[in-house]
């Protein structure tokens, strides 16, 4: 039921720079704020970037993100092995939340 | 800092009513929308639907016609029933805080539970 298309998988080696797409359409992305989520293995899902582009307290300065038009971006600079886990993408679309599908990265 | 608690029924049969509730420590209630969010084996995170300190929801349209999100501010809690359940409703049920005051979730959800694993098969 995502309305938002993200790629199923990335990786990477330690150190090496990691970006995730998040395609939308102008009700959602196109017209709204995105926000990413840190998914853990078997942990809640942890906000990430709020406001397009903003680091919530705590959260490493090697994460960021982007917007333009109907599509967002997460990259991830200098890999580190506890970044491995699952990302989602979300946004308001007419009065409710949509997430993204949710990529894997993993770290080789 | 504020905390979410949230527990419920583990296991249901089809056709009965999933019921969970949250409860918030170390903030006030208030000036907040709060969210339910479910999360199938192995797949992505789904919305449930929010509601806010007033009594006002928003649902996800998939599944308006069997919730029902509801509130009790004196004890800081906000509950969700999923009625008539199915086999599909299997996963891990999440609540989660909103701070933006419309509810449009322009802040990000920024605090969420442990989560409360839901199955039902019969």
């Amino acid at each position: 039921q995502s309305v938002l298309t993200q790629p199923p998988s990335a990786s990477g080696t330690p150190g090496q720079r990691v970006t995730i797409s998040c395609s939308g359409s102008s009700s959602n992305i196109g017209s709204n704020i995105v926000n990413w989520y840190q998914q853990l293995p078997g942990a809640a899902p942890k906000l990430l970037i709020y406001r397009n582009n903003q680091r919530p307290s705590g959260v490493p300065d090697r994460f960021s993100g982007s917007k333009s038009g109907t599509s967002a971006s997460l990259a991830i600079s200098g890999l580190q092995s506890e970044d491995e886990a699952d990302y989602y993408c979300a946004a308001w679309d007419d009065s409710l939340i949509v997430f993204g599908t949710g990529t894997k990265v993993t770290v080789l | 800092q504020v905390q979410l608690q949230q527990w419920g029924a583990g296991q249901l049969k089809p056709s009965e009513t999933l019921s969970l509730t949250c409860a918030v420590y170390g903030e006030p209630f208030s000036g907040y929308y709060w969210s339910w969010i479910r999360q199938p084996p192995g797949r992505g995170l789904e919305w449930i639907g929010q509601i806010n300190y007033s009594g006002s929801t928003n649902y996800n349209p998939s599944l308006k016609s069997r919730v029902t999100i509801s509130l009790d501010t004196i004890k800081k809690q906000f509950s969700l029933k999923l009625s008539s359940v199915t086999v599909a409703d299997t996963a891990v049920y999440y609540c989660a805080r909103d701070p933006d005051h419309y509810g449009s979730s322009s802040y990000g959800l920024d605090v969420w539970g442990r989560g409360t694993t839901v199955a039902v098969s019969s």
